[in-house]
């Protein structure tokens, strides 16, 4: 089983649905991180949480330390919102590594 | 700001061949991070450089090398290229040794192996 599993693997969404990617971990951690990655290959980090909630325009990320499980949600979701989303965790041992889940394919539909 | 740079963007090589990769972290940051993206594998942590040493490495043989100059800058080699090599190779990099620090990411190295 993977330290970092996400749901779903595909996403399919019509423009302006509201969309939850999940993440669930097993390891402890001292950061999660989720990160979007285009066509092409670049990774853009959107957040990094350690507790809590953090909002940026149309995104929130959560995360629920005792469940060890974190949401990204996209409101209002418009087709450059496609891409790969991708959960990565940092363990509490401080290796400094990043432990990456599957990653979440999302295609915005017009 | 610049952001976090590699070259080259894209780098064939033949199998048993050497591929060195660079990085240039973003201006104050001193850890560099090297990761591996192969297809259908998802990313995987490679090394971990800061002020010039290596702090960790991954589950990755010993041809997969690099070191992290004084301007912090760092290079990958991998030494004699297997076809499995064949990967887009990330490199990020962030500031302070605590390593929770947040990771900015460079566009990558697309490393092909004939």
């Amino acid at each position: 089983k993977n330290e970092v599993e996400q749901s779903p693997q595909n996403l399919t969404a019509q423009e302006g649905e509201f969309i939850t990617i999940n993440c669930s971990y097993s390891v402890g951690i001292s950061a999660l991180h989720w990160l979007q990655q285009h066509p092409g290959g670049g990774i853009v980090s959107l957040f990094m949480l350690s507790s809590g909630k953090k909002k940026h325009g149309r995104l929130i990320a959560t995360i629920n330390i005792q469940e060890k499980h974190s949401s990204l949600h996209i409101t209002a979701s418009h087709p450059r919102d496609s891409a790969v989303y991708i959960c990565a965790v940092r363990s509490s041992s401080n290796t400094g590594k990043l432990i990456f889940g599957q990653g979440t394919t999302l295609q915005v539909k017009p | 700001e610049a952001g976090v740079t590699q070259s080259p963007t894209h780098l064939i090589k033949t199998r048993g061949q050497q591929a060195t990769l660079r990085c240039s972290p973003i201006s104050g940051h001193t850890s560099v991070y090297w990761y591996q993206q192969a297809l259908g594998l998802g990313l995987q942590f490679l090394l971990w450089y800061d002020e010039g040493e290596e702090r960790n490495r991954g589950n990755f043989p010993p041809r997969f090398s690099g070191r992290q100059f004084p301007n912090y800058s760092s290079e990958l080699n991998v030494n004699a290229l297997e076809l499995e090599d064949s990967a887009l190779y990330l490199c990020a990099s962030s500031w302070g040794l605590a390593g929770d620090n947040e990771q900015f990411f460079g566009p990558g190295t697309r490393l092909t192996v004939l």
